[in-house]
């Protein structure tokens, strides 16, 4: 594994119920992120987390919310979700958010395979 | 604003031949580009990347990739494919100019290697 686990690995969900997503690293990053993996379509940043302050929220519907309660752990609660949210989740990690380079390079967990009924 | 663009869904090669994934961008000043690969049931994987100096970068797996700031573009090369190359491949650029912005990826290009 790359040092970022993702669990559940799968899951299915129906419309009305909650369920989270995990992730969690060993890398001793301070930067986290959820991106989200439709077919065909670019990979779509969700939130970003550095020193577990979100910076960035892409527009993301509010039956999506984040939780990092700490530099290590990242979560994505999810409540009332839609069909078309079925995709898969991936969760990554970098050094920092942005360095003097700016070169940051991501480490991607295995994703999370959301199906929503 | 950045973007990036690869054109092709799908690129087709013979095991054996040379393989080329294309990628174009567009930043306001200069770029940083990378090239990550997904093979099945994974998350991405880092292949290389371009942050100044040299035009070619080499990076794992046999593969390199060559930056042209008059074309714009960041194609990934390997002079001889192997089936297990077969994976799909996201280019992705972040603007030196963009502060804290993060990455954005293009929508992936499939590449099957057929012995």
């Amino acid at each position: 594994e790359t040092g970022v686990t993702q669990t559940p690995r799968h899951l299915v969900m129906g419309m009305t119920n909650k369920k989270s997503l995990k992730c969690e690293q060993h890398l001793g990053h301070n930067a986290m992120y959820w991106y989200k993996q439709s077919a065909k379509k670019p990979l779509e940043l969700m939130f970003v987390y550095n020193f577990k302050e979100q910076t960035e929220n892409n527009s993301v519907p509010s039956r999506f919310s984040p939780e990092c309660p700490n530099s290590s752990h990242l979560f994505l609660h999810l409540h009332t979700l839609q069909p078309e949210d079925s995709a898969l989740y991936l969760c990554a990690s970098s050094q920092d958010l942005a360095t003097s380079s700016g070169a940051n390079v991501l480490t991607f967990g295995a994703g999370s395979r959301l199906t929503v009924l | 604003a950045q973007s990036v663009a690869q054109p092709e869904d799908q690129v087709n090669v013979a095991e054996g031949n040379p393989l080329t994934v294309k990628c174009t961008y567009s930043v306001s000043g200069n770029p940083y580009l990378f090239w990550y690969v997904q093979y099945p049931n994974r998350g991405l994987q880092f292949l290389l990347k371009y942050i100044t100096g040299d035009n070619l970068v080499k990076g794992s797996y046999g593969f390199e990739a060559e930056f042209n700031k008059s074309q714009t573009s960041f194609h990934l090369k390997k002079p001889s494919a192997l089936v297990s190359d077969s994976a799909l491949y996201f280019c992705a650029v972040r603007d030196l100019l963009s502060g804290n912005t993060p990455l954005v990826f293009g929508k992936g290009t499939r590449l099957s290697v057929i012995a």
